[in-house]
């Protein structure tokens, strides 16, 4: 069985533009939460879907939002970047909300490079 | 702010010894601790967790003991083995599940 996919692996952009970064979940779960990983640090919570609603929010800026669409597959958006949001950003899945009964998933990540 | 933190940034054990990792939290609230590994190019792979309730969890190679009271756990994997050495990253939630929280992690090396 296929895992977590995300798409693209890696991407360069320059400062102030959009960058859309998607994710597939394992096949029959339904909650993608997305992660920020910044060199040296560990992955910083964004944001938790679950049947394409928003179930958890982390502290980052209204520049960054996602969305889940009907088969569960996941859009992150990042407006306006900059040099600091260059970073790996993580998906991951689970089969209801994330939590003790629901291991997470993770994705390889996609790297993020803002120049 | 950061709610968990693992202070040691890397640890270099020799094969069939144990490796003992550290993760330190603040937030009173959290209930659910859980340890995931990393190796380059992939994404965290979930290892074992521990529930309030209990002080101890084990799986084979890996223990994890919680201390609540000093807000403290840690991860004992032995003996270790090549394959182990990845990066280790402790997280927590609280009872509400919505959010995790990891701490920076520990890029263990075994060594032959």
């Amino acid at each position: 069985d296929a895992g977590v996919t995300q798409s693209p692996t890696h991407l360069i952009k320059t400062r102030g533009q959009q960058v859309t970064l998607r994710c597939s979940p394992i096949s029959g779960h339904k909650s993608v939460s997305w992660y920020q990983q910044v060199l040296g640090q560990g992955p910083q919570f964004i944001f938790q879907y679950y049947e394409k609603e928003e179930r958890g929010r982390g502290n980052f800026p209204d520049r960054f939002s996602a969305r889940q669409f009907p088969n569960y597959s996941s859009e992150l958006n990042v407006n306006a970047l900059l040099l600091g949001d260059s970073a790996l950003y993580l998906c991951a899945s689970s089969l209801s909300l994330a939590g003790r009964y629901n291991e997470q998933f993770f994705g390889p990540g996609t790297r993020l490079t803002v120049l | 702010d950061q709610q968990v933190k693992q202070n040691s940034p890397s640890l270099s054990v020799q094969e069939g010894r144990i490796s003992i990792l550290n993760c330190d939290y603040t937030n009173s609230m959290f209930d659910y601790f859980l340890w995931y590994k990393k190796y380059p190019a992939e994404g965290p792979t979930f290892l074992i967790s521990i529930s309030s309730i209990k002080d101890k969890n084990e799986d084979g190679r890996f223990t994890v003991f919680l201390n609540k009271s000093a807000k403290h756990l840690s991860l004992h994997i032995v003996p270790s083995q090549p394959g182990d050495s990845a990066v280790y990253f402790c997280a927590a939630s609280d009872n509400t599940g919505n959010q995790f929280y990891f701490g920076t992690g520990t890029s263990l090396t075994v060594i032959p």
